[in-house]
């Protein structure tokens, strides 16, 4: 059992450029999530989703996008990147009854 | 709005020694506290809930609604313990997590 993937573990990209990230799980787990971490800021929720087909908005979702077609894969876009997108991001998902979360391993996004 | 504040960004402590990693909440209802550590190269996971009331790893923390705080105490720092410990509240089970901005614990001998 894998949990969480994300993919790709590091990315380095060119301002301006479109790039999704890429997060699925295997636990059946009806919310997902999005979060940013950057050093002095904490863990800052970008989007998240209840339930398949369903997607909302978080603390900094400006420049992000989301969508959520089946239970197991929570995609994060960029579509044109900018350097203060620089950041690690990780997915997280948990079953609603615990509110638990599970986290993905994580993707280092550099932004020249 | 729910916030979460954990005023030390860096807690240095001997080995053996006491530890107490602090947080104070703000949300008007009744919320639920977590405590999330990220060892090195390792993924961010629970180390404990105040609804579970037990203690991981040595680890245990208090809610108190008075002072708005969850602090996380150990009684004997271990070097094992070095890690990212991210506080964290929930408006209810269904809600988001808010988290702190995260206090790297560091246990020397």
């Amino acid at each position: 059992i894998a949990g969480i993937t994300q993919a790709p573990t590091s990315q380095i990209l060119a301002a301006g450029r479109r790039m999704t990230l890429r997060c699925t799980q295997d636990m059946r787990h009806n919310a997902m999530y999005w979060y940013r971490q950057d050093l002095g800021l904490g863990l800052r929720l970008i989007h998240y989703s209840n339930t398949a087909g369903t997607t909302g908005k978080g603390e900094v979702p400006d420049g992000y996008s989301v969508s959520r077609a089946n239970t197991d894969d929570f995609p994060l876009t960029l579509a044109s990147a900018v350097p203060s997108q620089t950041s690690v991001y990780f997915c997280a998902s948990s079953d609603l009854t615990s509110g638990i979360l599970f986290f993905g391993p994580g993707t280092r996004l550099t932004v020249l | 709005a729910q916030r979460v504040t954990q005023p030390e960004k860096l807690l240095s402590v001997f080995k053996g020694a006491p530890v107490e990693l602090k947080c104070n909440y703000s949300y008007s209802g009744s919320p639920e506290l977590f405590w999330y550590v990220q060892y090195s190269r390792q993924r961010l996971q629970l180390l404990l809930r105040h609804i579970s009331r037990e203690s991981i790893k040595g680890f245990t923390a208090d809610l108190n609604k008075g002072e708005t705080s969850f602090h996380l105490k150990k009684p004997f720092a271990q070097e094992e313990d070095s890690a990212m410990y991210y506080c964290a509240l929930s408006a209810g089970t269904a809600s988001k997590l808010t988290f702190g901005t995260g206090t790297r614990l560091q246990v020397t001998l």
